[in-house]
């Protein structure tokens, strides 16, 4: 079955501490990866996204991802995180030829000061 | 330029009754999705529309549930005799009319609550 795995439900870190969460999928073909932001209060927003190209995504507010093909990864990362990054973190993935998104369960991240 | 608009924004009902949630897609967007995010978990596709077509319900529940994006006006997203397992926040999104790989932009979402 087609299925979406974030591996860290809570994650807590200081500000400064250096970011990493997993996102595997596992889905054969071509797919389209996506990493979305929740704010507290907030809706879903456009982390970053990879189609095509250059497996190294960068998105916006310091975030990047690296599509690992082999390993079926998409994991995002930020050197230096910050009180404000303070949100849900939902991966999601779609077939090159579909539409449909299929999201992970999120992560939730706390940033204290 | 506004985003994807949805509302209510919180709506009670209690068992029996029924859910009219509606969806307003970006300024310029003909395709709109519903996703339904249960306690816990992540977003669960439910239905894809483009206007007065239903492309795919395949994630929608076989009753009680329907869905619509008439010609003019807002996609609704209709519950019927709602129950307590239907309480949930329900994701409306949109994306542009160059096709369904578009980016897809969501709006805040409807908590729905039955009582």
């Amino acid at each position: 079955a087609q299925s979406v795995s974030q591996h860290n439900h809570h994650v807590i870190l200081s500000e400064a501490a250096s970011l990493e969460l997993g996102c595997n999928y596992s889905y054969g073909g071509t797919v389209n990866l996506f990493w979305y932001v929740q704010y507290p209060g907030q809706h879903l927003q456009l982390l970053l996204k990879y189609f095509s190209g250059d497996p190294l995504v960068k998105g916006i507010k310091g975030f990047e991802a690296e599509f690992i093909k082999s390993k079926f990864s998409f994991n995002l990362r930020k050197p230096s995180v910050q009180w404000s990054d303070t949100a849900e973190y939902f991966c999601a993935v779609n077939r090159n030829s579909g539409y449909a998104l299929n999201f992970g369960k999120g992560t939730s991240l706390l940033v204290t000061p | 330029n506004a985003g994807v608009m949805q509302n209510p924004r919180h709506l009670v009902r209690r068992r029996g009754q029924e859910a009219r949630l509606r969806c307003s897609p970006m300024k310029g967007h003909s395709h709109v999705y519903w996703y339904r995010q249960l306690p816990e978990e992540g977003l669960k596709f439910m239905v894809y529309l483009q206007k007065e077509n239903i492309i795919d319900e395949s994630g929608m529940p076989k009753e009680r549930f329907s869905a619509e994006f008439p010609k003019e006006g807002p996609s609704i997203l209709r519950i019927q005799q709602v129950v307590r397992g239907d309480s949930a926040a329900y994701f409306c999104a949109s994306s542009p009319p160059s096709g369904p790989q578009e980016t897809q932009y969501f709006g805040p979402g409807t908590r729905l609550l039955v009582l």
